[in-house]
C-alpha cells in the first residue's frame, strides 16, 4: 500500500504569487509521480509527471521530487484565478500493474 | 475526438437494485480503472483492467464487479448497491506505452 499524504487546504494564495504544494509518501519504492488538476465537478487531468530528483518546470508549473526526504512538491508561479482547484498527487504504478493511490488533495483558491 | 465516455452521468437508485455504469474509450487504450471520490477521501482506486479479460483489485473493491471482455469497455456493476455506495465514479484509461491517464466526465450515484 501506498500511502500519500497531502494538506487539503484549502490553500488561500493572492493573485500573483507562488503557490506551494505538497506531497509526502511512504514507499520508498516509489520512482516517479504524477499531479493532477481537479476543476470543482471535473474530471482530474494529468499536468506534470515527474521521475528523477530535482526540478522539472512547464511553464508556470515546476515539480520538485526528493527522494530522499521522500516528498513532492508542485509550485505554482503567477497564480492566477483559473488555477483554483484541487490537486492530487500520486506515486506512479509500479511495473506490471495498474495500482494507483492518489493523495487526498489540496484544495487551493487563488484571491484576485 | 479520443474521450472517455460514461453512462449514466447521474443516477438514484435504490439499495439492492443491480446496476451497471458503462465506461467506453475510443483510443485502443489497454489499460482501464475505475474510481470513486469522495470528500475528504479523495481518489480511490476500486478496479483496474490491464487488458482484456485481465482485471485487478484496487483499495475499494468490496461491493463492486467488473469485465473486460472487450478492449474499449469496462463497466462497472454494483450488484446490490448500498447508501455507502453513494459517491462521484470515475472511469480512466491510458495506453500501455503512455503515462498518461484519461479521465471520464464522472457518474454521480446516490443510493437510497
Amino acid at each position: 500500500q501506498k500511502e500519500v499524504e497531502q494538506n487539503s487546504g484549502p490553500l488561500s494564495v493572492p493573485e500573483g504569487a507562488i503557490a506551494s504544494l505538497n506531497c509526502t509518501y511512504s514507499d520508498r519504492g516509489s520512482q516517479s509521480f504524477f499531479w493532477y488538476r481537479q476543476y470543482s465537478g471535473k474530471s482530474p487531468e494529468l499536468i506534470m509527471f515527474i521521475y528523477s530528483n530535482g526540478d522539472k518546470e512547464d511553464g508556470r508549473f515546476t515539480a520538485q521530487l526528493n527522494k530522499a526526504s521522500q516528498y513532492v512538491s508542485l509550485l505554482i508561479r503567477d497564480s492566477q484565478p483559473s488555477d483554483s482547484a484541487t490537486y492530487l498527487c500520486a506515486p506512479s504504478p509500479n511495473f506490471g500493474n495498474e495500482k494507483l493511490t492518489f493523495g487526498t488533495g489540496t484544495r487551493l483558491t487563488i484571491i484576485p | 475526438e479520443a474521450q472517455v465516455t460514461q453512462n449514466p452521468r447521474y443516477l438514484i437508485t435504490v439499495t439492492g437494485k443491480k446496476l451497471t455504469v458503462t465506461c467506453s474509450q475510443n483510443m485502443n487504450h489497454e489499460y482501464m480503472s475505475w474510481y470513486r471520490q469522495d470528500p475528504g477521501l479523495g481518489l480511490r482506486q476500486i478496479y483496474y483492467s490491464m487488458n482484456v479479460e485481465v482485471t485487478d483489485k484496487g483499495d475499494v473493491p468490496e461491493g463492486y464487479k467488473v469485465s473486460r471482455k472487450e478492449k474499449r469497455n469496462f463497466p462497472l456493476i454494483l450488484e446490490s448497491p448500498s447508501p455507502n455506495q453513494t459517491s462521484l465514479y470515475f472511469c480512466a484509461s491510458r495506453a500501455s506505452g503512455s503515462y498518461e491517464q484519461y479521465f471520464g466526465p464522472g457518474t454521480r450515484l446516490t443510493v437510497t
